[in-house]
This record gives C-alpha cells, structure tokens and sequence, in this order.
C-alpha cells in the first residue's frame, strides 16, 4: 500500500511565476490536509478538502492560493504570483473516511519550494 | 488566539529518559496527538491521547491532562537515532489540527 506521494520533492520558481503542487493520498483516503513549514519552525494548517469539496480553508492566505481535490486525480495547491515569503516546504497528508480513531495524519515527505 | 508551547530543545544521553511538555490553548480540544520529525523527513505519527491518562506505546508514552490543558511525550532507554524534531498537536473541532513549533530533541553518546 504506497503512502502518500508528493511531487514534485523540489521546486524552484522565479517570482511571479506560478507553482503547482501535487498530492495523491494513500489508497482508501479522501480527507487531505495541506500544511506549510518554515525552516526550524511547526506546521502551519492551511487547508483541509475531502473529493470535490474544500471543507476549510481558514489558514489558507486570501490571495495567490488556491487548492482543489477533484473527483479524480491528485489534490492540487496553487500558489500564484510567488514571491520570496513562499519559500518553505510544503507537506500533505491524509487520514481515511471517518477519520482514524487515533486521529493519525499521514504524511508525505513534502515540497521543499525555493523562490529565487 | 490557540497556541501550543513546548521547549525549543532538549538534550539527553543515551539510554536515558526524557520528557517533553505541551501545554495548550485552544478554542475547541478533540485529543493531543504527537508527532516525530528528522531532519528533512516527514512528520511521522507516534501517539494521540482523547481522554486523561497515559498511553504506552513501546519505549514511547504520552499522558494527557484535560483540566490542566497539558500533556507531555515520554521517551525511554534513548537511542540515538531518536535525535529528531518532536511536535505536540492538538485537533481544535472538525478536522483542523494545530502544531506547536516542535522541540528539537539531541541525544549525545
């Protein structure tokens, strides 16, 4: 049973440009959750999505960002516009339906961004 | 606001015994998870705790307090491989989860 898979493992972008991130839950998931981490610092939530629905968003910047989990492929988060602040990694994880009983979110190893 | 506090580091020998402390403030309070990182790893899930009391899991144990808003992660017989981030989390209502910023933890020869 694969984990959760990210891609791509390292991104760099010029400011301006767009960056797209990838995420595909473990088999049988469909709650995702989207996290941000600066260097020697906690995760910060931004977003949690089942299929097809964003179920909340409140830790998600207003502008640039956006995030989605369509019926069918991976969960996708935007950044648009990128600037220097952006750099960071950025990690997904999910849990099954119903959640876990032990609240357990696993992880995938992440999208280390670098914005130049 | 909520917030997490937990001590920046740690530092133990080997084979000893460490405790990590996580007190809490938060709007709503499901459970207390615990989370270990290395050093450009991923966040691994090690312990969740609802209700008071403590929780064996191997050398690792955590114990919650509701009415004190605390809990702490206890780690036995330390190995050096231990040597990794530690992230207190606390599930505050729905499925939103917040992390304290994490405590680095050194275990020396």
């Amino acid at each position: 049973n694969a984990g959760v898979m990210q891609n791509p493992r390292h991104l760099v972008r010029r400011r301006g440009q767009e960056a797209r991130l990838r995420c595909s839950p473990m088999k049988g998931h469909s709650h995702v959750y989207w996290y941000r981490q600066l260097p020697e610092e906690g995760l910060k939530f931004m977003v949690y999505l089942q299929k097809e629905n964003i179920i909340d968003e409140s830790g998600m910047p207003k502008e640039r960002f956006s995030a989605e989990f369509p019926k069918e492929g991976p969960s996708i988060l935007r950044i648009q516009q990128v600037v220097r602040g952006d750099s960071a990694a950025y990690f997904c994880a999910s849990s099954p339906v119903g959640g876990s009983g032990t609240d357990e979110q696993f992880f995938g190893p992440g999208t280390r961004l670098t914005v130049l | 606001g909520q917030s997490l506090e937990q001590p920046s580091e740690v530092t133990a020998v080997e084979g000893a015994i460490v405790q990590i402390n996580c007190t809490y403030q938060t709007s709503g309070f499901y459970g207390l998870s615990w989370y270990q990182q290395h050093d450009g790893g991923a966040p691994t899930f090690l312990s969740y705790n609802a209700l008071d009391g403590l929780e064996e899991t191997g050398r690792f144990s955590s114990f919650l307090s509701r009415s004190d808003s605390y809990g702490y992660l206890l780690l036995q017989e330390l190995q050096m491989k231990d040597s990794a981030s530690y992230f207190c989390a606390v599930r505050t209502g729905g499925f939103k989860t917040i992390f304290g910023a994490g405590t680095r933890l050194f275990v020396k020869a």
